[in-house]
């Protein structure tokens, strides 16, 4: 079965500055998806970024990167010029290429992310 | 109103009371999936509909029954809860056949307080 493990329960960054949050994850797939979601205070998740894992190249959205890499099974979240609105909880989840799983996502616990100003 | 809402946000019951959660989602999505979500646990997939078919059910309690009437509303009646049920209820939605990676759209949830 797969899980993914997001081992930074919290994390804090200086406002301007640049935070890499952590995810591993495993699995005996090849093919599949991952996912960074961001649900801030106001409680309404939202996706920030995904990466195809048949994709070498890492996805980028704005201010927003990812660091994956296969063979490690790694698939971190970096935010740049961090803002105070970029506080909240970071959930890293996976779904397998595969239809027949229902298009079910697996999750980590998340990590909670300040901003300090 | 526009994306997935839910109604009530914030909702107090007995342990015999008989209440429900409504979902729904503006989205002209085909799939609807309820969570739950509690604190130190990773998010619990609890119900899937597709095309209002219910497609997965991940050993969820009795005391939990939902309902998709159509592909636009979602249900889950709640009757003879127990505390540890207390939790964040969250109703997601994505459309199965437009893009392969699937994107849920979520709403903001309904906070669970069993008493």
């Amino acid at each position: 079965a797969q899980t993914v493990t997001q081992s930074q329960p919290e994390m804090s960054v200086q406002e301007a500055e640049t935070v890499t949050l952590s995810c591993t994850y495993d699995t005996s797939e090849s093919d599949y998806y991952l996912f960074w979601y961001k649900q801030p205070p106001s409680r309404q998740m939202i996706l920030v970024i995904r990466q195809e894992a048949y994709k070498q190249q890492n996805a980028t959205e704005n201010r927003f990167s990812v660091n994956f890499q296969k063979a490690a099974k790694s698939f971190s979240l970096k935010i740049s010029d961090s803002q105070l609105g970029d506080a909240a909880m970071y959930f890293c989840a996976y779904r397998s290429a595969n239809a027949g799983n229902n298009r079910k996502l697996i999750w980590g616990l998340g990590t909670s992310l300040a901003v300090n100003p | 109103e526009t994306g997935v809402t839910q109604t009530p946000r914030h909702l107090v019951m007995g342990m015999t009371n008989k209440k429900s959660l409504k979902c729904e989602q503006h989205l002209g999505h085909n799939a609807m999936y309820w969570y739950k979500q509690s604190a130190k646990k990773p998010l619990e997939l609890m119900f899937v509909y597709n095309f209002k078919e219910q497609t997965e059910n991940n050993s969820v309690p009795s005391r939990f029954s939902p309902e998709c009437p159509n592909s636009s509303h979602l249900f889950l009646h709640l009757h003879t809860l127990q505390p540890e049920d207390s939790a964040l209820y969250l109703c997601a939605s994505s459309h199965r056949d437009r893009e392969s990676y699937n994107e849920q759209f979520f709403g903001p949830g309904t906070r669970l307080t069993v008493l």
